[in-house]
């Protein structure tokens, strides 16, 4: 039983193009989150939903649009696709919790991105 | 200021023998949690151990324990009898829980080489 999905595992595209990835969870969390990790493998967080409302949103270009349906899915469009673009977005989902609870995330198993 | 640091980019390490993993930490923020992730070459992220900051006790997780040090600010990862397996990159990752804030911020990771 797959708890965080993640499609398409692999994806090449060529610039200007459009683009999707979708996500899904089945651990019954109300958080989920977008990661961006470099070709320097430094991961870095995008935005994050808790049951379906924006709660992070960091410093992305407004070509990025995460759109959460309902609390078990999150996906991520991105209009215009550039060469700096290529990486490997991770889906998670962890519950949102409160203080220094453990509340670990639980990661999908990413989307290489390769823009050409 | 970088908030997670991981000053080993390499480490090798021979089977069966232990290593530790360093990261230092910096935070005001006095509810927050550390974690550890283990990033294998076919990419997945793995999550391994976590210690809260008002644990009294250092977390273990099997072959892993974490060596806290609040006052230093460093929560070291430890792997007894290292494995074949284990050769990763490892990542260390806070989230601070008095902001609200529930994304994880990592370090930039060590690469650990297991040798026979």
């Amino acid at each position: 039983d797959t708890a965080v999905s993640q499609t398409p595992k692999y994806l090449v595209t060529q610039m200007g193009n459009d683009k999707s990835i979708k996500c899904e969870q089945n651990l019954g969390h109300d958080t989920m989150y977008w990661y961006k990790q470099d070709s320097k493998k430094f991961l870095k967080i995008m935005f994050s939903y808790n049951n379906k409302e924006l709660i992070i949103n960091e410093t992305v270009p407004n070509r990025f649009s995460p759109k959460s349906p309902d609390k078990a899915h999150l996906n991520l469009h991105i209009n215009s696709l550039e060469l700096g673009d290529s990486a490997v977005y991770f889906c998670a989902s962890s519950h949102l919790g409160r203080g220094q609870g453990r509340y670990e995330q639980y990661f999908g198993p990413g989307t290489r991105l390769t823009v050409t | 200021a970088q908030k997670i640091t991981q000053t080993q980019p390499g480490m090798f390490v021979q089977e069966k023998e232990a290593v530790t993993l360093d990261c230092t930490y910096d935070t005001s923020d006095p509810s927050y949690g550390l974690f550890w992730y283990k990033q294998p070459s076919s990419g997945e992220m793995i999550f391994l151990i976590y210690q809260g900051s008002y644990d009294q006790q250092n977390a273990t997780e099997g072959r892993y324990s974490l060596n806290f040090q609040k006052a230093r600010k460093s929560a070291n990862l430890v792997i007894s009898a290292s494995q074949l397996g284990d050769s990763a990159m490892y990542f260390c990752a806070m989230r601070e829980g008095g902001t609200g804030r529930r994304a994880l911020t990592f370090g930039s990771g060590t690469r650990l080489q297991v040798q026979p």
